[in-house]
């Protein structure tokens, strides 16, 4: 069974700052995995998604890494801004049997940028 | 793109009835759609796999009787809560798989949150 475990817990820096969320998960048979942010009681925003033959993916200030043999994703924020604060999930997807596959989140990273 | 919505968004109930949560992809079509709940500072936790004219499939633990699943078509599930308890009370989310290229990305709803007093 697939165990994902986020790292830091919480976090609270300055804005500004180039940030590194840590992701490791104990099943390395994924097909890919996704980035999500959540604003408290809201429901999730799917950030960025990473084939399990990519290494990394982009998108504005966001960049994401994916180790697959080692079971590590890395998600990097650039300059952050208080519009960056939320609760950062990563989600690796197991291999489809054909199809698609239910997600299995780590507790996430519970970001807050200072203004 | 692709939007998923959930209705409702909040609701509250009296223990020993039933609510029924609807999930739509409003512009794709989504065969399969999952469901999620979270409890309070908790991650989200998979309940069920939704396929689109078929039987769901539940998770370990997750009672089929209680948390009844129907996908009646490509752009609709719902989840109906039945004889509700208070320990049912938690944030509800649904998501709706769509194909890009060979591909699968999951598009997450609002989220519902219900309370059974």
């Amino acid at each position: 069974k697939q165990e994902v475990t986020q790292i830091p817990a919480a976090l609270s820096v300055p804005e500004g700052e180039n940030l590194v969320l840590n992701c490791s998960f104990t099943d390395s048979a994924i097909y890919n995995l996704q980035w999500f942010r959540q604003d408290p009681g809201k429901g999730l925003t799917s950030l960025l998604l990473i084939q399990s033959s990519q290494r990394e993916q982009t998108s504005g200030r966001l960049n994401a890494s994916l180790d697959k043999s080692s079971g590590r994703s890395t998600l990097y924020i650039a300059a952050s801004q208080p519009g960056d604060s939320a609760t950062y999930l990563c989600a690796p997807a197991g291999q489809p049997g054909g199809g698609a596959d239910g997600l299995t989140f780590g507790k996430g990273t519970h970001l807050i940028i200072q203004p | 793109g692709a939007v998923v919505s959930q209705h409702p968004s909040w609701v509250i109930c009296k223990s020993g009835t039933s609510v029924k949560i609807e999930c739509r992809s409003l512009d794709f079509q989504a065969t399969t759609m999952f469901w999620y709940r979270q409890f309070p500072k908790q991650s989200l936790m998979l309940m069920a796999t939704s396929n689109e004219g078929s039987k769901a499939t539940y998770e370990q633990g997750v009672e089929k009787d209680k948390f009844l699943i129907n996908h009646a078509s490509l752009t609709l599930s719902t989840l109906t809560v039945t004889s509700a308890h208070p320990e049912d009370s938690s944030f509800y989310i649904c998501s709706a798989s769509k194909r890009e290229y060979v591909q699968y990305e999951q598009y997450f709803g609002p989220g519902t949150r219900l309370t059974v007093t």
